[in-house]
C-alpha cells in the first residue's frame, strides 16, 4: 500500500538555525499539506499546496515558513530561523483531488527539537 | 465551520463493538463528516467519511442520523491496536482542504 514518507524522523537544531523537513507524498496525489503537533496538544494545520502554489495557510505559517516541491516527488517545509516554540511533531500529508481531497494520508512525522 | 462535540474518553473491552458518538448540530447540507484517528506516537490516519447514507469500509462503519446532526463511528470488534484518539471532523468546503482537529475521543481498549 502506498504511503507518505518523511525524513528525518528526528531533527535537533539550535535556535536561529534553518531547518528543512522533507516529505515524499503518495505518487498520484495532487494536494500536499503540513500539520504540526506540539507535545500534548492538538494537531494544527499549517499549509496546503496544490498546482505548485499555496492554496491555504494558517496564522502559524508566517514569513519564517516556506514550502516547496522541488521535483516531482519531494515536498519540503523550511523554517528559516527556528524558535524554541517551533519544537513539535511535523506531519506531512497528501490527498487526491475532487471528493477525495479530505481523505488525507499522513506520514509518520518529523520530531523537531529546538534548543 | 460546523462545530463537533465528542466525549473526552471512552473505554471498551477487547473484541466487543465500540460506538463513538459525535454531535454536529450546526452541520450544513454540503458538509461531509470525516473520521480520523491517531494511534500513540503516530500521525493521524483517515478512517471513513460520509454525507447522508451509512458507510462501511474495512476499518469501520459510519452511521449518520437522519437529520445529520449526529453520527456514530462503529468499530465492530475492538482490538488493542484500536486504542487511539478518534476525531470527528467537518472540513469547510474549499478552504484548501484544511482539517481542523479538536480534542477527539480517547478510546481505551481493555484486554
Amino acid at each position: 500500500e502506498p504511503e507518505v514518507t518523511q525524513t528525518p524522523s528526528h531533527q535537533v537544531t539550535q535556535m536561529g538555525q534553518e531547518v528543512i523537513l522533507r516529505c515524499v507524498p503518495i505518487s498520484n496525489h495532487l494536494y500536499f499539506y503540513w500539520y504540526r503537533q506540539i507535545l500534548g496538544q492538538k494537531v494544527e494545520f499549517l499549509v496546503s499546496f496544490y498546482n505548485n502554489e499555496i492554496s491555504e495557510k494558517s496564522e502559524i505559517f508566517d514569513d519564517q515558513f516556506s514550502v516547496e516541491r522541488p521535483d516531482g516527488s519531494n515536498f519540503t517545509l523550511k523554517i528559516r530561523s527556528t524558535k524554541l516554540e517551533d519544537s513539535a511533531m511535523y506531519f506531512c500529508a497528501s490527498s487526491a483531488s475532487g471528493t477525495r481531497a479530505y481523505e488525507q494520508y499522513f506520514g509518520p512525522g518529523t520530531r523537531l527539537t529546538v534548543t | 465551520d460546523a462545530k463537533t462535540t465528542q466525549p473526552n474518553s471512552m473505554e471498551s473491552n477487547e473484541e466487543e463493538p465500540v460506538h463513538l458518538p459525535c454531535n454536529h448540530s450546526t452541520i450544513s447540507g454540503t458538509d461531509y463528516i470525516h473520521w480520523y484517528r491517531q494511534l500513540p506516537s503516530q500521525g493521524p490516519e483517515y478512517v471513513i467519511h460520509g454525507l447522508t447514507s451509512n458507510v462501511n469500509n474495512r476499518m469501520a462503519s459510519l452511521a449518520i442520523a437522519e437529520d445529520r446532526k449526529s453520527s456514530t463511528l462503529i468499530l465492530h470488534r475492538a482490538t488493542l491496536r484500536d486504542a487511539a484518539v478518534y476525531y470527528c471532523i467537518l472540513p469547510p468546503y474549499g478552504a484548501g482542504n484544511m482539517l481542523t482537529f479538536g480534542g477527539g475521543t480517547r478510546l481505551m481498549v481493555k484486554p
